[in-house]
């Protein structure tokens, strides 16, 4: 299957800081990527939505002008949590979107284990 | 509303079989997902159904009934390493991922 990339792996931040992390899909292009938020064993919640040189679409409750996207590239998504604090504790995961014909398949980054102080 | 239902939890025996059910009820269908998470990792793909029927991959089949919204995932020869979670994920008419909770399969020696 193909590759998505995802950086750094872990986080740790004082309360106050920002945090960037980046999603690469790294043998495809990707039109659409997604990122999500899980915290412990609850399922997967997505928080936005974005696609190739246009705004991110945010689901309700999540807070755009914290949780700042950027997809410039077809290979490139970003995530940044500004003024990160404690409750934004959670594992962020990135996944990208390829479309094959009419099937559509939907990788996964590692994800990233962010903990704020 | 959407809705996707998978049992919580299941327990097998190494070796043995297991089936997974998901049923769903979304606005569109484009396709449904079967990913496998790991406890601290994020989900790999497992498979992606579209037309009804049964598609198999190795120890792993996953079936599709559009018209009862039912899908199940199907392990054979259950090995330790599938201790996992899987979730069950509906792609909507806009092309958005609607995600089951997960269900827990643990497996005993």
């Amino acid at each position: 299957g193909a590759v998505v990339s995802q950086h750094p792996s872990r986080v740790i931040c004082k309360s106050g800081t920002s945090v960037k992390i980046e999603c690469r899909s790294l043998d495809f292009q990707a039109t659409t990527m997604f990122w999500y938020r899980q915290f412990p064993k609850q399922s997967l919640m997505l928080m936005a939505t974005s696609n190739e040189g246009s705004k991110a679409t945010y689901e309700q409750g999540v807070e755009k002008d914290k949780f700042l996207i950027n997809h410039a590239s077809l290979t490139l998504s970003t995530l940044t949590v500004t003024s990160a604090h404690p409750e934004d504790s959670s594992f962020y995961i990135c996944s990208a979107r390829q479309r094959e014909g009419q099937a559509y398949e939907q990788f996964f980054g590692p994800g990233t284990r962010l903990t704020v102080l | 509303g959407q809705n996707i239902d998978q049992p919580t939890e299941m327990t097998a025996t190494e070796g043995a079989i297991v089936q997974i059910n998901c049923t769903y009820q979304t606005s569109g269908f484009n396709g449904l997902f079967w990913y496998q998470q790991h406890a601290g990792e994020a989900p790999t793909f497992l498979s992606y159904n579209v037309l009804d029927g049964l598609e198999e991959k190795g120890r792993f089949s996953s079936f599709l009934s559009r018209s009862k919204g039912y899908s199940y995932l199907l392990l054979k020869e259950l090995q330790m390493k599938d201790s996992a979670s899987y979730l069950c994920a509906v792609m909507d008419s806009n092309y958005q991922l609607i995600w089951g909770a997960g269900t827990k399969l643990i497996i005993k020696p």
